[in-house]
């Protein structure tokens, strides 16, 4: 069983604050890692997607992908309440076209 | 058309009746996924079509579900005699390629309601 793990939060930053959101994954051999956002009651918006080992930045968004320790974080900068959801890591396993989904981590931003 | 539609958006059934979903995927797009979500957050893998080709049906329950993919028509995901556990959203996404990239796109869903 292909395992991707998050930590269901709720998680609390205050507004321009840092926001960190980390995803870890048993397959050793995953290449593909993404990072959507899902408002309450809405569909999966993809927001990065990264597939070497390093920083990929956008915008405000930074994902950093660790594939020897396993993990996959997203850094949101200067965070806004308008960031507050529920944000789903997906790993593409080796040998696999389907991404196995996490359960998600919610993020809080307050005023 | 530039995002993934799905119709109905919402759909209740009595135990036992047939639910009938649709989608179709961003234009160009030859990839499609079914998802169900049924709790918060949890996202199980149907089955994926390669055009009118069923590519990938691991996670399709076959004893009450089947899918299609025609040509110049949205997909379809039909389930059989409905189950109070099949009330879930279900979502579609599509993708341009399943390669490296292969970045999925999902429409809004169809929250099925099973009573």
């Amino acid at each position: 069983q292909k395992e991707v793990e998050q930590n269901s939060g709720p998680l609390s930053v205050p507004e321009g604050a840092i926001a960190s959101l980390n995803c870890t994954y048993s397959d050793r051999g995953s290449q593909s890692f993404f990072w959507y956002r899902q408002y309450s009651g809405k569909s999966p918006e993809l927001i990065m997607s990264i597939y070497s080992n390093g920083d990929k930045e956008d915008g405000r968004f930074t994902a950093q992908l660790n594939k020897a320790s396993q993990y996959v974080s997203l850094l949101i900068r200067d965070s806004q309440p308008s960031d507050s959801a529920t944000y789903l890591c997906a790993v593409r396993p080796g040998g696999s076209y389907i991404p196995t989904f996490g359960r998600g981590t919610s993020l809080i931003v307050h005023p | 058309g530039e995002e993934v539609a799905q119709t109905p958006k919402h759909l209740v059934r009595g135990e036992g009746q047939k639910a009938k979903l649709y989608c179709a995927p961003i234009k160009g797009h030859s990839y499609v996924f079914w998802y169900q979500q049924v709790l918060k957050n949890e996202f199980k893998f149907l089955i994926s079509f390669q055009n009118e080709n069923v590519f990938d049906e691991t996670g399709m329950p076959k004893e009450r579900f089947s899918a299609k993919c025609l040509p110049n028509s949205p997909c379809s995901l039909e389930i059989q005699a409905t189950k109070l556990e099949d009330s879930a959203v279900y979502f579609c996404a599509s993708s341009l390629e399943v390669g490296t990239a292969g970045e999925q796109y999902f429409g809004p869903g169809t929250r099925l309601t099973v009573t």
